[in-house]
């Protein structure tokens, strides 16, 4: 089973900041999600790479295939980005492997 | 608009009862999941179902049962027998063999 692991656990940072969060995983993947869960709890799925680099507006998310690696960066960030980001590998018929996730906090 | 709809969004449990969680999504998925969400740990995959009448234990099926009588709907049924049962549950979908998953909004179960 795959073992997903992401750092830091929680972070703190000033508006503006370019952030970086990590995801490591353990086993080769066809797949790599980012999701995104608000402090009401609802989640939504930000990225699903399976190569490269995607972007969109001050999220940007890669992987390395290779190393077992993704990253999630934000750029200019702002107080709004204040969330929990989540990396999860698999998918198909049989669902998701999640990390614990990121808590990330934003202060203005 | 099309989505997942989880209701309700808190639920209280009696020792001993049986409750069921809902789940609707009019995506026209093949796919659909339940999970459960404890604090401090990832999201853990409690049963899922590829098709109508068909579906599959996840990693912690224990005290937990599920239906899919329709393509549109997948409860989740917490039973007595689940000793711990105080945690938030997401339901998701996905296209068969496609690997995005949608989530609702969840629940948020609590024992009284």
């Amino acid at each position: 089973k795959n073992e997903v692991e992401q750092s830091p656990q929680n972070l703190t940072a000033q508006e503006g900041e370019f952030i970086t969060i990590n995801c490591s995983y353990s086993v080769g993947i066809s797949a790599l999600h980012w999701l995104q869960q608000h402090p009401g709890g609802g989640i939504v799925s930000l990225f699903m790479l399976s190569s490269g680099k995607k972007k969109h507006g001050r999220l940007i998310a890669t992987i390395n295939i290779q190393e077992k690696h993704s990253s999630l960066h934000i750029t200019a960030s702002h107080p709004r980005d204040s969330a929990v980001y989540i990396c999860a590998v698999g998918g198909g018929a049989d669902g998701l492997t999640f990390g614990k996730g990121t808590h990330l906090i934003i202060q203005p | 608009d099309g989505g997942i709809t989880q209701s309700p969004k808190y639920l209280f449990r009696k020792e001993g009862q049986n409750v069921t969680l809902s789940c609707e999504q009019n995506l026209n998925h093949d796919a659909m999941y339940w999970y459960r969400q404890d604090p401090g740990q990832g999201l853990r995959l409690i049963y899922y179902s590829q098709i109508v009448n068909d579906f599959q234990k996840g990693d912690i099926a224990e005290g937990y049962s599920v239906s899919r009588e329709k393509k549109e709907s997948f409860p989740l049924t917490v039973t007595s027998a689940q000793k711990n049962p105080t945690a938030f549950y997401l339901c998701a979908s996905s296209m068969m063999r496609q690997n995005i998953q949608y989530f609702g909004a969840g629940t948020r179960l609590s024992v009284l």
